[in-house]
This record gives structure tokens, sequence and C-alpha cells, in this order.
């Protein structure tokens, strides 16, 4: 029973590309977020959703867009994909916001060439 | 502003030894503070929180509100304690992650 997914595992694709990687948790959490973690090992939010409203964006660039179709579930679009999105992209949930475990996705590596 | 502070980047420890990853916040209300590990190529997953007190695999933390810290200790190393740590400030609505400590234990 995984707590929290995400597809895919690996992601290579070409600067330009638009891609999306998904996110499920099957905790009945209320709230989702994403990470950036980069080659040093940086944990950065990107953003988190509540009850399919958007609480958080810290400075990320709009090629980024968070799209949650409910509250299981919190994809992640980019659009135009550049060299320095290179990174692993972690999801993670909790029950409510702030103050609350975070219970974390295996995560995403992705490549732009 | 809410700041989480690790200033070492990396620490090595031999198997046995005590060991101690620092920490530092700086934030004017009651923070929620957690340590998170990420084992190799794995998940990051919680370690402790401050809240709960509890040991976790022979980790303690204590907060101290004087010196705005929240130290992770263990009195023993182990092989296995090699990880990269998190110390992370939760607020009413915000996380704040530390930049990580890589531990390393040499046998």
């Amino acid at each position: 029973d995984t707590a929290v997914s995400q597809t895919p595992k690996y992601l290579v694709t070409q600067m330009g590309n638009d891609k999306s990687i998904k996110c499920e948790q099957n905790l009945g959490h209320d709230t989702m977020y994403w990470y950036k973690q980069d080659s040093k090992k940086f944990l950065k939010i990107m953003f988190s959703y509540n009850n399919k409203e958007l609480i958080i964006n810290e400075t990320v660039p709009n090629r980024f867009s968070p799209k949650s179709p409910d509250k299981a579930h919190l994809n992640l679009h980019i659009n135009s994909l550049e060299l320095g999105d290179s990174a692993v992209y972690f999801c993670a949930s909790s029950r409510a916001g702030g103050g609350d475990t975070q219970y974390f996705g295996p995560g995403t590596r992705l490549t732009v060439l | 502003a809410q700041r989480v502070t690790q200033p070492e980047k990396l620490l090595s420890v031999f198997k046995g030894a005590p060991v101690e990853l620092k920490c530092n916040y700086s934030y004017s209300g009651s923070p929620e503070l957690f340590w998170y590990v990420q084992y190799s190529r794995q998940r990051l997953q919680l370690l402790l929180r401050h809240i709960s007190r509890e040991s976790i695999k022979g980790f303690t933390a204590d907060l101290n509100k004087g010196e705005t810290s929240f130290h992770l200790k263990k009195p023993f190393a182990q092989e296995e304690d090699s990880a990269m740590y998190y110390c992370a400030l939760s607020t009413y609505d915000k996380v704040i992650f530390g930049p990580g400590t890589s531990l390393s234990v040499i046998p």
C-alpha cells in the first residue's frame, strides 16, 4: 500500500518540451506539496494545495503549474523545459497544513538535455 | 523572516562515536520542528518531531528556544545512519527546510 506515489520515476526529455509528473496520495490528507531537490540536495518547496486551493507559490517560474483534479491528486505540469529544470521532484502530503508531518513520494528524476 | 540553517554540509564520524547534527532556526512564533532523513536513493521520511519527544533509531532532539536550536543527537553512530538529514520548520501556512547535512559513518 503505497501512501504517496509519483509517476514517472525517471523522465528524460529535450529542452523546450512540455512534460507532466503525476502524484497521488491515498492517506486522505488535505494538503499536497511539490518540492524540487537540486544537485546539491537542497530541498525547496514549490507549491502546496489545500482542498484545491493554492496556498503557497514560492517564486516559481510560471512555466510550472500545479493541477489538482481532486484532493488525492496533485500533478505538476512544466512548459518549455530548460536545462536548469533538471532535478529530482518530490511530491508530499500532510493531514492539514503547517505543523503536520509530511509524507513524501519516491521522487521523479527529471533530466533535460 | 523564517529561516532554518544547518551549518555542516558534510559530517563524518566513526562507527560508535557520538554524533550531533546542528540546526538553528529563526521564527518569532512557536515553531513546529522536525527532522527528516533521506537514505541513499530513497524518499524523505520523518525521523522525529519535537512535539512528540520520542527517540527514533536512537536519535533525540531537544528544542532550545533560548538558543533557537533543534540539534539532532545520537550517542553511538551506526553505519546505517549514513544519510542526508534535513531540519524543517513548520508554521501555520509554510514549511521551510534547512539545506541538509550529509552524515557519513565510517566503519
